[in-house]
């Protein structure tokens, strides 16, 4: 295990319906980025957290946004849930340092249902 | 922009035979970093290589081994008498760019690999 945890594990809404998903991060790491997972493909990017700052975004709408917490923890909302957002989010968090991209810790991920 | 491409959509083979996963990737960037990472059935992503653009060494660590060669784009991933445990789907990725905080990590589609007893 990772030490990423992620809740719920599984979530049924309904189209136009708003979520909220929390994210854990490994102890000591500052840095949390979210990922969307549909089915039978690879994670894309959503956006990256660093010390309570997005730092960074994929292709995703504004309905799509996040928080950090001073404990580095992170929320994933989502406003006016569409059928398309029904996927597997993962959450994966990272120390970040100068010298290079570090491998990222992957939470079990939430498994997202929209109706 | 950055793109990965995994060909390989299934691979089934038999406990205890090689298999190699196929990786390339495309980046205007000189500065970059490559991964792999599998996904077991539970969903959770495995960390189990990175490599940056300016290492070409290859890799093994006891069955598994890394190919990167540059001039080619690509970064395969063998693994040496498989066994079912390795049965998962394996992800290559690529972040670009020579600061840490993996921003934009692109992720292939991934292989499907099934080992049989």
């Amino acid at each position: 295990e990772t030490g990423v945890t992620q809740s719920p594990t599984h979530l049924i809404k309904t189209r136009g319906q708003q979520v909220t998903l929390r994210c854990s991060s490994q102890s000591g790491h500052n840095t949390v980025s979210w990922y969307q997972q549909a089915l039978g493909q690879g994670p894309q990017f959503i956006f990256q957290y660093y010390r309570e700052e997005e730092n960074g975004r994929g292709n995703f709408p504004p309905r799509f946004s996040g928080l950090q917490f001073p404990n580095y923890s992170s929320e994933l909302n989502v406003n006016a849930l569409e059928l398309d957002d029904s996927a597997l989010y993962l959450c994966a968090s990272s120390q970040s340092r100068a010298r290079g991209a570090d491998e990222q810790f992957f939470g079990p991920g939430t498994r997202l249902t929209v109706l | 922009a950055q793109k990965v491409t995994q060909a390989q959509t299934e691979i089934s083979v038999v406990e205890k035979e090689d298999v190699t996963l196929d990786c390339v990737y495309e980046t205007r960037d000189t500065t970059y970093y490559l991964f792999w990472y599998k996904q077991p059935p539970s969903g959770e992503l495995v960390f189990l290589i990175r490599r940056n653009s300016f290492d070409e060494q290859n890799e093994i660590s006891g069955r598994y081994s890394w190919n990167f060669q540059k001039s080619t784009s690509s970064f395969n991933f063998t693994i040496t008498a498989s066994q079912v445990v390795d049965s998962a789907v394996y992800f290559c990725a690529l972040s670009e760019g020579q600061l840490g905080n993996n921003n934009d990590m692109r992720f292939g589609a991934g292989t499907r690999l099934t080992v049989k007893p």
